[in-house]
């Protein structure tokens, strides 16, 4: 079975400062992991995904994820906030040749403050 | 052009009415979800539907029924409204056969049950 922690619902930075969002995971398999982003008032879209080769994988606006197997983590990282990253973010995981269905975590809301 | 569109993005309703939300993907995908957003953000998978299989989350009343004339839609039909049907509902598609399994989100629906 597989599933989710985000840690921390809210991470409050300043605006120039580093983001950090903190995701592990649990897989009987290596995982599929994602990044969805959820902009007020929309839908989410996906900001990056890892499913084999490299470990670091860029996303959209400046986003980028590690994983690591060892730690079972895929933690979201942005060296500089901006004003325009104030979302909602979701991690993600699916077990590839066995549910297609992803579990979410439970979602980690960012705050930017100028 | 849209990729996952959903109608209406509000609808205000009584209690004990019954509802339909519609939801249509052009992306050419085989499989068609449908998720509830609670008011703390959390994303609960009610349906996941392809010409094969309907998962039901086995925790979604019966009220609820997902309602597929063919592969681009999947319409969310709920009887009998009740208060804690509140939330955000969104649709979303993926290919199943993917190598990613990653999703597509629409920009949900805000159903007001009063």
């Amino acid at each position: 079975a597989q599933s989710v922690t985000q840690l921390g619902s809210h991470v409050s930075v300043s605006e120039g400062a580093l983001v950090l969002l903190r995701c592990n995971y649990s897989s009987s398999v290596p995982p599929y992991l994602f990044w969805y982003v959820q902009y007020p008032n929309q839908g989410l879209q996906l900001l990056l995904k890892y499913t084999t080769g490299a470990t670091l994988v860029k996303g959209i606006n400046g986003f980028e994820a590690e994983f690591k197997k060892s730690e079972t983590s895929f933690h979201l990282t942005k060296p500089s906030a901006h004003m325009s990253d104030a979302a909602e973010y979701f991690c993600a995981v699916s077990e590839p040749g066995g549910s297609y269905i992803p579990t979410f975590g439970r979602g980690t809301s960012l705050i930017v403050h100028p | 052009d849209t990729a996952v569109s959903q109608t209406p993005k509000y609808l205000v309703t009584q209690m004990g009415n019954d509802k339909s939300i519609k939801c249509e993907q052009n992306l050419g995908h085989d499989t068609m979800y449908w998720y509830k957003q609670d008011s703390k953000k959390f994303l609960k998978i009610m349906f996941s539907y392809n010409n094969k299989e309907l998962i039901i989350n086995e925790t979604v009343p019966n009220r609820f029924s997902p309602k597929s004339p063919d592969k681009a839609h999947l319409n969310l039909h709920i009887n009998s409204l009740e208060l804690g049907d509140s939330a955000v509902y969104f649709c979303a598609s993926s290919q199943a056969g993917s190598a990613t399994y990653e999703q597509y989100f629409g920009p949900g629906t805000r159903l007001t049950v009063t």
